[in-house]
C-alpha cells in the first residue's frame, strides 16, 4: 500500500517570501504520479502541480515548482513570491495509473501568508 | 462548464439516520470517485464508479454505498449514521484512464449529532 507523509502541520511566511512544503511517500511501484493540491476555505481541491515519476525534470507552474527526488521518495513544493491568496491547506497526493487510479493523500500542511 | 457540482453543501443528521449525497461530474467525464475528509485530515478514498458499477473500494464499511446513473452523475449513501461519519465528503470526476486529471467539487459538509 502507498503512504504519503507531510511532517509540517502548519507553516507561515511573510508575503513575497519563498516557502517550501515537504512530502515523503512510500511505494513499491515504479510508475506513478505525484500531486500538490490546494484547499482554500472554499473547500474545493485545486490542483497546483503534477509530477510524473518517469520524468526526471522537476515540474514548474509559474510561481510553483517541485523538487522531486525519486530515490529518496521525496516531493517538496516551493512557492516563490508568496501571495495572500496562497493561504490554504496544501495536500501532497500519490496516484498509480495501474488499476483504478485512486488518489492517496497526506494529512496536509496549513500555510498562512502574513501581510 | 459548471465543473463538478455537489449537493447539498451542508446538512445535519441525527445518529442512526440515513443520508444521500449527490454529485454531477464535469462535462465530458465518465468516472466519479468519492472521498471522506475528516476534520484536520487528508481525504480518504471511499469508492469509484464507472459504467454504473463500483470499480474499487477503500477501507469503508458496507454502510457506505453508492450509485452511478446513465448520465454519469452519482450518489453516495450512508446508512445508520455514526458520530464519526461527520466529515467533508468530496466528489471527484475524471475521464476513465485519465485520473491524473481529476476535478473536485466543493464538497458536502455532513454533521451527525
Amino acid at each position: 500500500a502507498q503512504t504519503v507523509t507531510q511532517s509540517q502541520p502548519e507553516m507561515s511566511v511573510q508575503e513575497a517570501e519563498t516557502v517550501t512544503l515537504s512530502c515523503t511517500y512510500d511505494t513499491s511501484e515504479s510508475n506513478y504520479y505525484l500531486f500538490w493540491y490546494k484547499q482554500p476555505p472554499s473547500r474545493q481541491m485545486i490542483l497546483v502541480i503534477r509530477q510524473e515519476a518517469y520524468k526526471q525534470q522537476n515540474a514548474t507552474e509559474n510561481r510553483f515548482s517541485v523538487n522531486f527526488q525519486k530515490a529518496a521518495k521525496s516531493f517538496s513544493l516551493k512557492i516563490s513570491d508568496s501571495q495572500l491568496g496562497d493561504t490554504a491547506m496544501y495536500f501532497c497526493a500519490f496516484l498509480t495509473p495501474l488499476g483504478y487510479e485512486k488518489l492517496t493523500f497526506g494529512t496536509g500542511t496549513r500555510l498562512t501568508i502574513i501581510p | 462548464d459548471a465543473g463538478v457540482t455537489q449537493s447539498p453543501t451542508h446538512l445535519i443528521k441525527t445518529r442512526g439516520q440515513q443520508v444521500t449525497l449527490r454529485c454531477s461530474p464535469k462535462s465530458g467525464h465518465d468516472t466519479v470517485s468519492w472521498y471522506q475528509q475528516a476534520l484536520g485530515q487528508g481525504p480518504q478514498f471511499i469508492f469509484q464508479y464507472y459504467e454504473e458499477e463500483e470499480r474499487q473500494r477503500g477501507n469503508f464499511p458496507d454502510r457506505f454505498s453508492g450509485h452511478q446513473f446513465p448520465n454519469y452523475s452519482s450518489e453516495l449513501n450512508v446508512n445508520a449514521l455514526l458520530l464519526g461519519d461527520s466529515a467533508l465528503y468530496l466528489c471527484a470526476s475524471s475521464l476513465q484512464g485519465h485520473n491524473t486529471e481529476a476535478f473536485f467539487g466543493q464538497g458536502t459538509r455532513l454533521t451527525v449529532v
